[in-house]
């Protein structure tokens, strides 16, 4: 079964600086999707970056950007220029086959 | 355009009580998902269901009972409600054939 691992329960960043947020996952597909959501103190889950595992090439959204290892089967997200706004409870996720997976969750906290 | 909507967004219940909690979406998506959400488990699957009248369990299916009966809502019931099921409940649908689940607001029950 796959499984999808986020070893950070908690991360820290100062306004402005660079942050990178850690997951791993295991399957035995080849064919899949990975996503980060991001969930503020309103609860609503937001998507905040796609990929596809047939893509190499490590999607950009903004500020927000993923390191695909799709060997090591670890899909990290990165934010740079940290905002007070980034504050929030971020969900590493797998999906194939119409299901999504989710890690534990990293709670990141961005001081001023 | 509403999107995806719950309600009720806040439910108290007594434990052995029938409570339903309601799905409505507006973008005719055929997939809908129900998850739980629990502090350090991230977000579990309920229920599925991929059109009208075909659901599916996911990975914590006991005492609860979906329905379909139109591409729009998608009814989540606690048949008798027991206090481990006390916890913040997320509806989703899915675009199209890339994965992405897109999330309602969440609806937060405790039962007493």
């Amino acid at each position: 079964a796959q499984t999808v691992t986020q070893s950070q329960p908690e991360m820290s960043v100062q306004e402005a600086e660079t942050v990178t947020l850690s997951c791993t996952y295991d399957t035995s597909e080849s064919d899949y999707y990975l996503f980060w959501y991001k969930q503020p103190p309103s609860r609503q889950m937001i998507l905040v970056i796609r990929q596809e595992a047939y893509k190499q090439q490590n999607a950009t959204e903004n500020r927000f950007s993923v390191n695909f290892q799709k060997a090591a089967k670890s899909f990290s997200l990165k934010i740079s220029d940290s905002q007070l706004g980034d504050a929030a409870m971020y969900f590493c996720a797998y999906g194939q086959g119409g299901k999504l997976i989710f890690g534990q969750g990293t709670e990141l906290s961005v001081k001023p | 355009d509403a999107g995806i909507t719950q309600s009720p967004r806040y439910k108290i219940t007594e434990t052995g009580r029938q409570v339903t909690l309601m799905c409505h979406q507006t973008w005719s998506h055929s997939y809908m998902f129900w998850y739980r959400q629990d502090l350090g488990h991230g977000l579990r699957l309920i229920y599925y269901s991929a059109a009208a009248d075909i659901t599916d369990k996911g990975e914590v299916p006991d005492g609860y009972v979906v329905s379909r009966s139109k591409t729009e809502n998608f009814p989540l019931t606690l048949e008798s409600a027991t206090r481990s099921q006390t916890s913040v409940y997320f509806c989703a649908s899915r675009v199209g054939e890339l994965e992405t689940q897109y999330f309602g607001p969440g609806t937060r029950l405790l039962v007493l």
